[in-house]
């Protein structure tokens, strides 16, 4: 069964380095999505990005976050100059035809940042 | 945004029952998903659910879009079963799936 894959699964830097967390998305999809997951909370949005540029961003996504689909398989999050705060789960997930249909989440990559 | 409100924030059960997890959300939704996050994090796919009702296995799931609420059956269950489960809602405009704060099941042997 496809599914989305994310590498890695955890990562530690120092604070102020700059980090980039890799997902394959599921092959046929066509919305990608970051969301993050401070540990004991709940999970939120970060941003949506379609046809190469993003849709939709949340508060919390500001200028240290960016995105990008370098290839055809791979999309990105990169997070400059790490802070404490910064330390949580990211999910990448996929959509086939958009937001309104069933999005599918990889395993997470845990981030911490000392 | 729409808010989304689970309950019970936590659930204690013994092997063998059944239970019935709730997700209301404060406006119309047109994708409502349920997920079981496992002891190492991971977000599993259970129900994509905007409407009606749907059944895999020992779980079934009901939406009742028009009162804003679902519901989560869990029948038999099994240690296994252990873990948060998730509702996330998508309002109609936008893209980003709002979830809830999750319910903590245990399930006891």
């Amino acid at each position: 069964e496809p599914e989305v894959t994310q590498t890695p699964s955890h990562q530690v830097t120092q604070m102020g380095q700059e980090v980039i967390l890799r997902c394959v998305p599921i092959s046929n999809h066509l919305y990608f999505y970051w969301y993050r997951q401070i540990l004991g909370q709940k999970v939120e949005f970060l941003v949506s990005f379609y046809n190469n540029e993003i849709s939709e961003k949340s508060e919390i996504f500001d200028d240290q976050f960016s995105v990008e689909r370098p290839d055809g398989s791979n999309f990105t999050l990169k997070i400059r100059s790490t802070k404490l705060e910064d330390s949580a789960m990211y999910f990448c997930a996929s959509s086939y035809l958009g937001p309104n249909t069933e999005a599918f989440f990889g395993q997470g990559t845990r981030l911490t940042v000392v | 945004g729409i808010q989304v409100e689970q309950s019970p924030p936590d659930l204690i059960l013994q092997e063998g029952a059944n239970s019935t997890l709730r997700c209301n959300f404060s406006d119309s939704v047109n994708n409502l998903q349920w997920f079981h996050q496992n002891p190492w994090g991971q977000l599993i796919n259970l129900f994509y659910i905007p409407s009606g009702t749907k059944q895999n296995g020992r779980l079934s799931a009901t939406t009742v879009a028009t009162e804003r609420y679902s519901l989560l059956y869990i029948s038999s269950s099994q240690t296994t079963d252990s873990g948060v489960y998730f509702c996330a809602g998508k309002e109609t405009s936008g893209s980003r799936l709002t979830f809830g704060e999750g319910t903590q099941l245990t399930v006891n042997p």
